[in-house]
């Protein structure tokens, strides 16, 4: 059964300090894997996807990396608005549509 | 830009009551999934659905069903419920049967509190 493991679970920063997420995952095959944020109370918005070792994706202050194993979100100089849970997903290349996720990462950016 | 609608945003039910979740996917969307995020937790994949023929299906308790209607809506209903029911229920959706870009898109929840 496909099982995606993040760390850590809470993450605190001072606007300006960069740090990396992480997420382990396992799966039978990868079709790709995918990064989410979520603010309290609302759905996912997606942030990248990606399908094969090595291949890196940025957007803003993020960027996502991927091995054969693990994935990292590197937030470089974070703001407060950056602030929200960062969910880790999974889509194994046996099913069709099951994109199983992590429990996420808090991060919390104080000015 | 049109997103995906669930309604209703709350409801409130009794224990062994049935209640029923409506999803509205972005328009030209024909697949659609929904998902159960308990308090603190990752959201769970419950079913899916693309061109009206489940395709998919998760941690969907029997005493749930799921259907896609012919516009493309989907409906969650939920018999018997359990104090353990409640949820935040996300529908979200996509374009095709297999995710090209990875690109779910989700709805705000439906909020569920059984008594």
């Amino acid at each position: 059964e496909d099982q995606v493991t993040q760390s850590p679970e809470a993450l605190r920063l001072q606007e300006g300090e960069s740090s990396s997420l992480n997420c382990s995952y396992t799966v039978s095959g990868l079709r790709g894997l995918f990064w989410y944020r979520q603010d309290p109370g609302k759905g996912p918005e997606f942030l990248f996807t990606l399908y094969s070792a090595g291949e890196e994706k940025e957007k803003e202050r993020l960027k996502a990396t991927l091995t054969k194993k693990e994935s990292f979100l590197h937030i470089t100089a974070p703001k407060p608005e950056d602030s929200a849970t960062y969910l880790c997903a999974v889509q194994d290349s046996g099913g069709y549509q099951k994109v199983t996720f992590g429990t996420g990462t808090k991060l919390q950016v104080i000015p | 830009a049109a997103g995906v609608i669930q309604s209703p945003r709350h409801l409130i039910k009794e224990k062994r009551e049935t209640a029923t979740l409506k999803c509205y996917p972005i328009p030209r969307h024909d697949t659609v999934y929904w998902y159960q995020q308990g308090p603190g937790q990752d959201p769970q994949f419950l079913i899916s659905f693309y061109e009206k023929m489940q395709s998919d299906k998760g941690s969907i308790p029997d005493r749930f069903s799921a259907q896609q209607f012919s516009d493309y809506h989907s409906e969650l209903n939920m018999s018997s419920l359990e104090l353990g029911d409640s949820a935040l229920y996300f529908c979200a959706s996509s374009r095709g049967l297999l995710l090209n870009t990875g690109e779910l898109f989700f709805g705000e929840g439906s909020r569920l509190t059984v008594l």
